[in-house]
């Protein structure tokens, strides 16, 4: 069974500092694609960012970047100068392996509560 | 381009009536997926659906529960003689196609009381 972890659910930092989200992941995939999304107070969720597992290059979208180890099956998510409108939850998210079906339904980690100080 | 829609965006149901919950997917997406949030939990998959066809099922409760996609309009999620359970945030995605990526609704917040 595919699984996805996150192990801080918690994390504070002072605004304009640099934080990194960690992810941990388990596929017997090759070909497969995962997911940072974001869900602040507004409770709305957001993608912040997609990688695609057969690219070496890491996913970067303005002060969003990943660190996609593919052999260690992990997927942190960067933030470089935060911003109070980054306080959030993260999730990230895995399509779940379905035989009959596809990978289309996505499996969520529980999720890392992000606190930006002013 | 509008985003996801999803209407109502807060509901109060009392046990025992009827909720029926619509998505509308993005321009373009013949793809929709329904998610539940529990309180201070992560996401859950109910449903994957295309037009006219429910494609994965295996994440809706065996009872009370249903969706469709018709061909015309927009999805909708009912859940009959609600519970206290019941209550949560029911998310609806929809996305391109396969592997393509999806895109989230705002969310109905559902209340039974």
């Amino acid at each position: 069974a595919q699984t996805v972890t996150q192990s801080q659910p918690e994390m504070s930092v002072q605004e304009a500092e640099t934080v990194t989200l960690s992810c941990t992941y388990d596929t017997s995939e090759n070909n497969y694609y995962l997911f940072w999304y974001k869900q602040p107070p507004s409770r709305q969720m957001i993608l912040v960012i997609r990688q695609e597992a057969y690219k070496q290059q890491n996913a970067t979208e303005n002060r969003f970047s990943v660190n996609f180890q593919k052999a260690a099956k992990s997927f942190s998510l960067k933030i470089s100068d935060s911003q109070l409108g980054d306080t959030a939850m993260y999730f990230c998210a895995f399509p779940t392996e379905s035989v009959n079906f596809g990978n289309e339904k996505l499996t969520f980690g529980t999720g890392t509560r992000l606190t930006i100080i002013p | 381009n509008a985003g996801v829609m999803q209407n109502p965006r807060h509901l109060v149901r009392r046990r025992g009536q009827e909720a029926r919950l619509r998505c509308s997917p993005m321009k373009g997406h013949s793809h929709v997926y329904w998610y539940r949030q529990l309180p201070e939990e992560g996401l859950k998959f109910m449903v994957y659906l295309q037009k006219e066809n429910i494609i994965d099922e295996s994440g809706m409760p065996k009872e009370r529960f249903s969706a469709e996609f018709p061909k015309e309009g927009p999805s909708i999620l009912r859940i009959q003689q609600v519970v206290r359970g019941d209550s949560a945030a029911y998310f609806c995605a929809s996305s391109r196609g396969y592997q393509e990526t999806q895109y989230f609704g705002p969310g109905t917040r559902l209340l039974v009381l």
